[in-house]
């Protein structure tokens, strides 16, 4: 099992739509869990922290599920400018630097 | 404030050169990392400091990348007799601590010939 695993996509969805991206990691000891956003040919942005008990920011939902391993992203009422590719982001073991998936991408069409 | 700053934004070099890469951190954050990502990959970590502690090198591709940071903020990446697979966007990032998220630079795009 890759560390950090995520489905490439692309994910197409027309605006207002519900889409939602797992990532699953192999380290059941990490401790961290974070979804960033990168935009094409742009430094990623922390887009927030994923939270034992699951955490929201307008529409946007984080959950984690340590015992699966995984944690998600929700994006309610998808606008188009949330087209750009998502990655999460777990802990390495030594607990020094963070392990980043691949990405997936979203694009959101009118 | 001020955000993680990189220079230059774009650095071609010919195969065999040195070049040399700078960051500077938010102010305050005690831990920095440097990171590179070829195109379609992801990010490949390849170094952390964290105030007066030996850094993590475990990263590293090979004995020609070294890093310094000096005076616990701006640090510099050193690529040695650089080959065409060294060519990525070298991203540095800085935190005031893991727990919180790594906040990152523009990068450098670096592009060996």
């Amino acid at each position: 099992r890759k560390e950090v695993e995520q489905d490439p996509g692309p994910f197409n969805v027309p605006e207002g739509a519900t889409v939602a991206f797992n990532c699953t990691y192999s380290n059941s000891a990490s401790q961290s869990f974070f979804w960033y956003r990168q935009d094409c040919r742009k430094e990623p942005k922390l887009l927030m922290s994923v939270y034992s008990s699951g955490n929201e920011d307008g529409r946007f939902t984080a959950q984690l599920n340590r015992a699966s391993q995984y944690i998600s992203l929700l994006i309610r009422d998808s606008k188009l400018s949330d087209s750009a590719t998502y990655l999460c982001a777990v802990n390495n073991q030594a607990g020094t630097a963070l392990i980043f998936g691949k990405g997936t991408t979203l694009s959101v069409s009118s | 404030g001020a955000g993680v700053s990189q220079s230059p934004s774009n650095k071609v070099t010919e195969k065999g050169k040195d070049v040399e890469l700078r960051c500077d951190p938010i102010s305050g954050h005690t831990a920095l990392y440097w990171y590179r990502q070829s195109l379609g990959q992801g990010l490949e970590f390849l170094i952390y400091f964290q105030g007066n502690s030996a850094p993590d090198k475990s990263g590293l591709p090979s004995d020609r990348f070294s890093a310094e940071r000096t005076g616990g903020s701006v640090s510099t990446l050193t690529i040695q007799r650089t080959q065409q697979e060294d060519s990525a966007v070298y991203l540095c990032a800085s935190s005031s601590g893991l727990a919180g998220g790594q906040f990152f630079g523009p990068g450098t795009r670096l592009t060996v010939l």
